[in-house]
């Protein structure tokens, strides 16, 4: 699976929009981006996820650039409830060619604060 | 929030003891892995079942086995417990195969002394 390379950390206003970035420069044509979060002394949380087009859901938007070596991760309005890791993830589902199930390398991620 | 429940919530043991980890779930997702989280190492894998009685190895699966015996139960048993082992285990579910949405529990934090 590919690596993904995202800032250890970002600061975002409450009610601000809050921009993700990560970068999957070694991304194949057939690996997904998934986004999970993880607030204090709770489990990682699923986000969204993408192959190549941009994704819109209750919680957030992905971007992906059309080379695919780079996804924004895009929370509207910002709460402090959004305070949290934010894991960036590139995996190939078993069936596109992957060995493992649930095999999702979650790396250091990026400790989002929101501020009042 | 997906209905995953872990059982101990906390435990401390002392090494060499056996201990037992349980997962239920009423969600009837065919799914189940067992995750550690250790500073420095981010979530790793235990094990995996795609199914009752259907289990394989994770990435560090050493020290550790399994058993599902009913759809909504997944149990991860140390053996004989080592310091090695402190860590905190998360269990996760999902439904679909071969795209990696995973529902996570609340965590075990065990501690083995």
């Amino acid at each position: 699976d590919a690596k993904t390379t995202q800032p250890p950390s970002m600061d975002c206003a409450e009610g601000r929009a809050a921009n993700l970035p990560c970068n999957h420069s070694t991304i194949s044509g057939n690996e997904y981006v998934y986004w999970y979060r993880q607030i204090h002394s709770q489990g990682p949380q699923y986000i969204i996820h993408g192959l190549k087009n941009n994704e819109t859901n209750e919680m957030a938007s992905l971007i992906i650039t059309e080379d695919r070596k780079s996804s924004t991760l895009i929370l509207p309005h910002a709460t402090l409830r959004d305070t949290a890791v934010y894991y960036c993830i590139v995996s190939l589902g078993v069936n596109a060619g992957g060995t493992s199930y649930g095999k999702l390398t979650f790396g250091q991620g990026t400790i989002l604060t929101v501020h009042p | 929030d997906a209905g995953i429940t872990q059982s101990p919530r906390h435990k401390v043991t002392e090494t060499g003891t056996p201990v037992t980890l349980r997962c239920h779930q009423t969600e009837n997702h065919r799914y189940m892995y067992w995750y550690r989280q250790d500073p420095g190492h981010g979530l790793r894998l235990i094990h995996y079942s795609y199914g009752v009685k259907d289990t394989d190895k994770g990435e560090v699966s050493d020290g550790y086995s399994v058993s599902r015996s009913k759809t909504e139960d997944f149990l991860l048993t140390l053996e004989s417990a080592t310091s090695s082992q402190t860590s905190v285990y998360f269990c996760a579910i999902s439904e679909t195969q071969g795209v990696e949405k995973l529902f996570f529990g609340s965590g075990t934090q065990l501690s083995v002394l």
